[in-house]
């Protein structure tokens, strides 16, 4: 099993643009989860999904976010018209689902900055 | 918001000392957890107590959970170099396998 996955580590781009970050699961692990954190600050819950179907949304996720996982596989997390308030660390993070305790497997995250 | 609260918010020890660290959280929990981010890196989970346990040790970890005062500590004992990263703790709203939240977290030196 080789993890969590994230793509892109880091991605730098100009305010305004629009961003696209992937995350890959665990194998066979229903829920995934995005979180956004910020310097000095800890993981802020965005969204989750329980296979395909997107369960939770955070308030956190302006209707410039969107996020899918349209095969209960991976997931695309995507920022449209980038602000320089959404400079941040997008962490992805997943788990078995139903029976589990709770523990998060998490990706090594993907850094934004907009400039 | 954040459910949990951790205490101090950073901490510099030598190495081979204890480090302790503490969480406060506001509402009723099945679990706390804890996990350690290195710089720059994804959270790693390190232990979970359950809301009926006490006390739970881990290798060099041991964390204790006061319900009564919806608080929890970690300690690390004999501190390395390589235990220098930020430590959280984090607690599902509701149920045992909803969303975690995570306090602010702990910076943790250990100086060589």
């Amino acid at each position: 099993d080789t993890g969590v996955s994230q793509d892109p580590r880091h991605k730098i781009t100009k305010r305004g643009q629009n961003v696209t970050f992937r995350c890959d699961p665990i194998s066979e692990h229903n829920r995934l989860y995005w979180y956004r954190q910020t310097l000095g600050q800890g993981p802020e819950f965005l969204t989750y999904f329980q296979n395909e179907a997107q369960l939770e949304k955070s308030r956190l996720l302006s209707d410039r976010f969107s996020a899918e996982r349209p095969k209960g596989s991976f997931s695309t997390l995507e920022i449209q018209r980038t602000e320089q308030g959404d400079s941040a660390m997008y962490l992805c993070a997943s788990n078995p689902g139903q029976g589990n305790t709770g523990e998060l497997f998490f990706g090594e995250g993907s850094r934004l900055t907009v400039l | 918001s954040q459910q949990g609260e951790e205490d101090p918010q950073a901490l510099s020890i030598q190495e081979g000392e204890n480090a302790t660290m503490n969480c406060s959280y506001k509402t009723s929990i099945n679990n706390l957890q804890w996990y350690r981010q290195n710089s720059g890196r994804g959270l790693v989970h390190l232990i979970l107590i359950r809301s009926n346990e006490r006390e739970k040790h881990s290798g060099r970890l041991r964390v204790t959970l006061d319900t009564s005062k919806k608080s929890s500590s970690l300690l690390i004992t004999a501190s390395r170099a390589a235990d220098t990263a930020s430590y959280f703790c984090a607690t599902p709203l509701t149920g045992a396998n909803s969303k975690l939240t995570f306090g602010k977290g702990i910076t943790l030196s250990v100086r060589p």
